[in-house]
């Protein structure tokens, strides 16, 4: 049982290129997420989706957009990067909005 | 959303039992308190989550009093691989969970 598998693990970009970030879980949760996480900062809310079909904003989502490409996927995508867009990014899954979350194990990327 | 206020950081010598307490002072009425706990280079991880009085599983014990405005994580023992940092969060029913800065544990040998 993988959980939920970040792809890639590591990435480096220049900034204005693009890439999407992939995300996919195997535990048939509704609910999917994207964090941020800074140095010596805690996790920051880019786009979640509450169920397939539907994505709303969190509390960072400028320069990403997303998609729920089903069930199990949620991608995220940063189309033209930015040196400020340099951080680790969480995907997360769960039952239910606020309980039972399960984290992939991060995406590192630096924007040059 | 109720906002938590917890320790930045906390150090503790092997064997020792840790206690962090975290404020939640405008928690609602179907408001639940969770924790989380995540290691270097990975993301967090569910420790622990409760509503009213206590709730103890194998990894902690969390203690809640009855005004519901502050709770305190209990780690029995800690070891050097409890090193980590402990998030405490609100979960609001039908919203994303928010993560602060949590409280980094260093547990010392």
């Amino acid at each position: 049982n993988a959980g939920v598998t970040q792809t890639p693990k590591f990435q480096v970009l220049k900034t204005g290129q693009s890439m999407t970030l992939q995300c996919a879980q195997d535990m048939n949760h509704n609910s999917m997420y994207w964090y941020r996480q800074d140095p010596g900062m805690g996790l920051r809310l880019i786009y979640y989706s509450a169920s397939e079909g539907t994505t709303d904003k969190g509390e960072v989502p400028n320069g990403y957009n997303v998609s729920r490409l089903n069930k199990r996927e949620f991608s995220l995508r940063l189309e033209s990067a930015a040196p400020s867009q340099t951080s680790v990014y969480f995907c997360a899954s769960s039952e239910a909005q606020n309980y039972g979350y399960t984290f992939g194990s991060g995406t590192r990327l630096t924007v040059v | 959303l109720a906002k938590t206020t917890q320790p930045i950081s906390m150090d503790s010598y092997e064997g020792q039992e840790v206690n962090i307490t975290c404020s939640h002072n405008n928690i609602a009425t179907n408001d639940y308190i969770t924790w989380y706990q995540q290691f270097p280079s990975q993301g967090p991880r569910f420790i622990i989550q409760g509503y009213k009085t206590k709730v103890t599983n194998e990894v902690a014990s969390l203690f809640i009093p009855a005004d519901r405005k502050s709770s305190t994580l209990s780690l029995p023992r800690v070891s050097l691989s409890d090193t980590a940092v402990y998030y405490c969060l609100v979960s609001t029913l039908n919203t994303p969970l928010v993560f602060g800065k949590g409280t980094r544990l260093s547990v010392i040998a």
